[in-house]
Formats: C-alpha cells, sequence, structure tokens
C-alpha cells in the first residue's frame, strides 16, 4: 500500500521561479489537503478539496494555487517562490464524506523546499 | 475560534519514565480529537482519537481522555522507550467544516 505519495522529496529554487509539488492517494478518499510545517508553529493549511471538482483555501493560502485533478490527485503550485516559502509541505488525504467527522488525516512522507 | 494548545518543548526523559504532554483546545461544540507522531524525516502517523467526551483513546501503550469540562486531551505513557523519541501533535477536526487544525507539537527525546 502506497498510501499517500509526495514528490519530489527535495526542492532548491531561487526567488521568483515556479514550480508544482504533485501528490496522489491511492485508498479512494474524498478529501484532500495540502499543509506546511514550519519550526514553532506546526501544521498550518494552505488549501484543502473536500471532494473532486473542489478547493477551498485554508490559513495560509497566499502565494499558492492547487488543483484537483481527479480523485486520486491534488497538486499545489507556487508560481513566484519567495524565501517565506521555504519550509516542508505535506499532503494528506481523508476518507470524511461530512462534517462532523472524526476520520483521521493519512500523510505523505513531505516535500523539504528551500527557497534562496 | 477553533484553536489548539500543546506544551512546549522539548520533553527529555529517562527510557522507563512517565510521559505526560499537555493539550488543550478551544472550538465550537465537540469535536474529534486527535494525536499525532512524526518521526525524523517522515510525515505525520495517527497514533489515537477520541471522537466524544469521556472518550479514551489508546494504541502502543500510549492513552488520552477527551475532557469536555477542562477542554484537553493529554497524552500520557507509563513507560516510556528510546523508539518513542519523536515529535507529538495534537490536533482537532473543525465542525461543520473539512478542516483540521493543529498544535505545535512537542518534540521528545527519550535517553537510555
Amino acid at each position: 500500500n502506497a498510501g499517500v505519495t509526495q514528490t519530489p522529496k527535495f526542492q532548491v529554487l531561487k526567488t521568483g521561479q515556479s514550480m508544482t509539488l504533485q501528490c496522489a492517494q491511492d485508498m479512494n478518499h474524498n478529501s484532500m489537503y495540502w499543509y506546511r510545517q514550519d519550526p514553532g508553529m506546526g501544521l498550518r493549511l494552505i488549501y484543502y478539496s473536500a471532494s473532486e471538482g473542489t478547493t477551498d483555501k485554508g490559513e495560509v493560502p497566499n502565494g499558492y494555487n492547487v488543483s484537483r485533478l481527479n480523485k486520486r490527485e491534488f497538486s499545489l503550485r507556487l508560481e513566484s517562490a519567495a524565501p517565506s516559502q521555504t519550509s516542508v509541505y505535506f499532503c494528506a488525504s481523508s476518507p470524511r464524506t461530512g462534517a462532523p467527522s472524526n476520520s483521521p488525516l493519512h500523510f505523505g512522507n513531505g516535500t523539504r523546499l528551500t527557497v534562496t | 475560534g477553533n484553536s489548539v494548545t500543546q506544551m512546549e518543548g522539548p520533553v527529555t526523559l529517562s527510557e522507563e519514565a512517565f510521559l505526560t504532554i499537555n493539550c488543550t483546545y478551544t472550538a465550537t461544540g465537540y469535536p474529534s480529537l486527535f494525536w499525532y507522531v512524526q518521526y525524523p524525516g517522515e510525515g505525520l502517523q495517527l497514533l489515537l482519537k477520541a471522537t466524544k467526551a469521556d472518550d479514551k483513546g489508546s494504541n502502543k501503550g500510549f492513552e488520552a481522555t477527551y475532557r469536555k469540562e477542562t477542554t484537553s486531551f493529554h497524552l500520557e505513557k507509563g513507560s516510556v522507550q528510546v523508539s518513542d523519541s519523536a515529535v507529538y501533535f495534537c490536533a482537532l477536526s473543525v465542525i461543520g467544516t473539512y478542516k483540521y487544525i493543529f498544535g505545535t507539537g512537542t518534540r521528545l527525546k527519550v535517553l537510555a
């Protein structure tokens, strides 16, 4: 079982460059999420997709865009990278189909991004 | 609003010591509560969860009880091992939304 797969694992960008972080899950989950993890700040929600065809902003969406390509895939794009976007990015998914829910999140292993 | 507050780390313990990591929350209604563990270089893994007041979640010797009156969900383990060294995150699912909110994480280091 692959679970949630993120690519790449590491990336270094120069300020102003763009890139797309890829995420795919093979658990037939409905909801998918992008978080960033920074020291002392825990995980902060960037964007999420409650179901295929929908996306919504989280706490820190500025500077990012997302695409829910299909039920399996949810990508995160940085159009013009800034040093403040240096972070570890995690994709997660959940089987939940409504709110409230006791379904937990399933995480990928993260992408470590450095913007110089 | 909704928030999760965890005790600051790092927490350093000797092997076989008793562990408590405090977590309190602010939320509308009664959200589901979770503890996740993150080992170096990996993503977060679900450790345990509780979905209603007075529920006790448990897994791998870890326990946490959903306390509505104190809005707390403290993580405990009776005897820690070196292999428990990791970062622990408390989280809640926000009622009426698809969002999950995390605490800042508590790093645990267990010495042999």
